[in-house]
């Protein structure tokens, strides 16, 4: 079955550029869209955007400025880039599969935003 | 877009049954069957448990159960057991091809 697995600095500062990866194990990361979702401390969900592996993309309105998602299917691989990152920014990331349901997710990645 | 509105706790007893109610707009509950839940565990992922609206993943035991009427989505789960003691976040695609979740509800098993 197929498996998410992020990766990434744990620590980011304040205006820099937060940088995650998700690698797809077991399938291919060929046809299906990839999501992104964040999780601040003890708060709800918030999608981020998604991927197809084609490459179209979609993204949060209120992240779209300041956010790329990308996609390696040869490493069967997708990517996160969130730009100019504040301590907002704080969150576990995820990544999963599928749109507009998401199934299934990585384990999450606690990513702090502080100098 | 503004989040979905969940209630922030719901409780029940072993055996019971309990309905967590989402309540979004004409702009995406109301206009699209692409209403999602998911179990959250502390510390843990999401876990999928129902897509478009009433659909079960495979896995997902038959206890779960999700319907929509109107601009309101509704989780239900029976036969209450301690394992089902979580968080539970529902989702709804939108009008503007994005997808927006609710606040999230926090079930106590008695």
């Amino acid at each position: 079955q197929v498996q998410l697995q992020e990766s990434g600095p744990g620590l980011v500062k304040p205006s820099e550029t937060l940088s995650l990866t998700c690698t797809v194990s077991g399938g291919s990361i060929s046809s299906y869209f990839w999501t992104w979702i964040r999780q601040s401390p003890g708060k709800g969900l918030e999608w981020i955007g998604y991927i197809y592996y084609s490459g179209t993309t979609n993204y949060n309105p209120s992240l779209k400025s300041r956010l790329t998602i990308s996609v390696d299917t040869s490493k069967n691989q997708f990517s996160l880039r969130l730009r100019s990152v504040t301590a907002a920014d704080t969150a576990v990331y995820y990544c999963a599969r599928d749109w507009p349901w998401f199934n299934p997710w990585g384990q999450g990645t606690l990513v702090t935003v502080s100098s | 877009q503004s989040a979905l509105t969940q209630p922030a706790s719901v409780s029940g007893s072993p055996g019971q049954s309990i309905t967590i109610s989402c309540t979004g707009t004409s702009s995406d509950v109301g206009d699209y069957d692409y209403v999602s839940w998911y179990q959250q565990h502390p510390g843990k992922a999401p876990k999928l448990m129902i897509y478009e609206v009433s659909s079960r993943p495979s896995g997902v035991s038959n206890r779960f159960s999700g319907s929509k009427s109107g601009i309101t989505a509704s989780l239900t789960i029976s036969g209450l057991q301690p394992e089902d003691e979580a968080d539970y976040y529902c989702s709804s695609y939108t009008s503007i091809s994005t997808l927006v979740f609710g606040g999230g509800t926090k079930l106590t098993v008695l």
